[in-house]
């Protein structure tokens, strides 16, 4: 699996948008970016995912590369609820594991 | 729907005692999953079953053991507690292997002395 690389933490004002970029250089054809997010203490949380095209749902939007090197998760209007850590992953379904691999991931803090 | 839930949701064990995770979920999910989680680091996975009546290994699987009980259950037994398992316990399940979510239980704090 490609691995990924997040900045350690990030700020971001409350009502602007949140972009969190991650660098996954190594990833192959059939891998998908997965963002998860884990708000303190509780179990992450699923946000979005995508393979080549830019992905929106009703929490985020996910921009990913023409080359598919980078990808950047945006939360277009960041709350405070919204502080927690932002997990990118990156994961090839073509075998039998379904195991996500989590790294460190970027701690976003929400500020008023 | 409840969603995954898992008991207790704090525990204390003694080094050498035993004890087991419980985790269901109440969404007919095929795939079910065990992490842990250490301080200041991400999640890595010890077992997981892809449908009911199997199990794999994941990335850290020394120390323990799992049963797939059936479709909705899954749970994760420690035989003799360690120091070094002292860790926060995640279960998850997704509809399948793939590329699809996984859902998360609120986790099992474990404390090993």
């Amino acid at each position: 699996d490609a691995k990924t690389t997040q900045p350690t933490s990030m700020d971001c004002a409350e009502g602007r948008a949140a972009n969190l970029p991650c660098n996954h250089s190594t990833i192959s054809g059939n891998e998908y970016v997965y963002w998860y997010r884990q708000i303190h203490s509780q179990g992450p949380q699923y946000i979005i995912h995508g393979l080549k095209n830019n992905e929106t749902n009703e929490m985020a939007s996910l921009i990913i590369t023409e080359d598919r090197k980078s990808s950047t998760l945006i939360l277009p209007h960041a709350t405070l609820r919204d502080t927690a850590v932002y997990y990118c992953i990156v994961r090839n379904y073509g075998g039998s594991q379904g195991n996500l691999i989590f790294g460190k991931g970027t701690k976003l803090s929400v500020k008023p | 729907n409840a969603g995954v839930t898992q008991t207790p949701k704090f525990q204390v064990l003694k080094t050498g005692q035993s004890m087991t995770l419980q985790c269901a979920q109440d969404m007919n999910h095929n795939s079910m999953y065990w992490y842990r989680q250490d301080p200041g680091m991400g999640l890595r996975l010890i077992y997981y079953s892809a449908s009911e009546g199997t199990t794999d290994k994941g990335e850290v699987p020394n120390g323990y053991n799992v049963s797939r009980l059936n479709k909705r259950e899954f749970s994760l037994r420690l035989e003799s507690a360690a120091p070094s398992q002292t860790s926060v316990y995640f279960c998850a399940s997704s509809e399948r292997l793939g590329p699809n979510e996984q859902f998360f239980g609120p986790g099992t704090r474990l404390t090993v002395l």
